[in-house]
């Protein structure tokens, strides 16, 4: 089985661009995360879905951030503009209904300068 | 204060040895902990899962919880190379809902 993917692996980009990470679900999940990931925080959940709605967004860190569910195997994260602190690793994980553990992604390495 | 607590290291022990990794928590509400691994420019991956108190064990490795004290550890015997990786433990309320990890501890084993 595929697990979680996620594009692009690694992404430079200069300050005040926007950013659009990708993630694909395993199959048949129900629920999808979106985590970061410095060395300061650790990993920090940003927002997670259950069948492609929203349930919390409360760990999105501002408005410049947004994202979305448009069907059951695709998500996209989105940074605009993004800033230098916006560097980190980002990791989608996704989930079944009932389970007790979520399955993460390689994660997308994101450096703005 | 972060949810769940956990000292980063680096924690460097000799192959062989037996390493004891450790997280304290504050929501009492949290039923599930796990412990996931993560290896170099890897995501997190699940290693052991215990719910409530009690004791696990699965080859190597035993997941400790002791919800009295609110504190989470994980032993890992015989130590190898190969156990080399940064070590999160996490909690959560129930299945399926948002897990909060502790910020990691990166673990080397030394030949």
């Amino acid at each position: 089985d595929a697990g979680v993917i996620q594009s692009p692996r690694h992404e430079v980009t200069e300050m005040g661009q926007e950013v659009t990470l990708r993630c694909k679900p395993i199959s048949g999940h129900d629920y999808l995360f979106w985590y970061r990931q410095t060395m300061m925080r650790g990993l920090e959940l940003l927002i997670y879905f259950n069948n492609n709605v929203p349930i919390d967004d409360s760990g999105m860190p501002e408005d410049r951030f947004s994202a979305k569910m448009p069907n059951a195997s695709f998500s996209t994260l989105k940074i605009q503009p993004s800033e230098p602190r916006d560097s980190a690793v980002y990791f989608c994980a996704s989930s079944l209904a009932g389970a007790y553990t979520i399955y993460f992604g390689e994660g997308s390495w994101l450096t703005v300068v | 204060q972060k949810e769940v607590e956990q000292d980063p290291g680096p924690l460097s022990v000799p192959e062989g040895a037996i390493v004891s990794l450790n997280c304290t928590y504050s929501n009492s509400a949290f039923q599930y902990f796990m412990w996931y691994r993560q290896y170099s420019r890897k995501g997190p991956e699940l290693l052991m899962y215990t719910y409530s108190s009690g004791n696990k064990e699965d080859g190597r490795f035993t997941a400790q919880v002791d919800k009295s004290s609110k504190y989470i550890s994980l032993f890992i015997r015989d130590s190898q190379p190969s156990d080399s990786a940064t070590y999160l433990c996490a909690a959560n309320t129930g299945t399926a809902s948002k897990l909060t990890f502790g910020t990691g501890t990166r673990l080397q084993v030394t030949l």
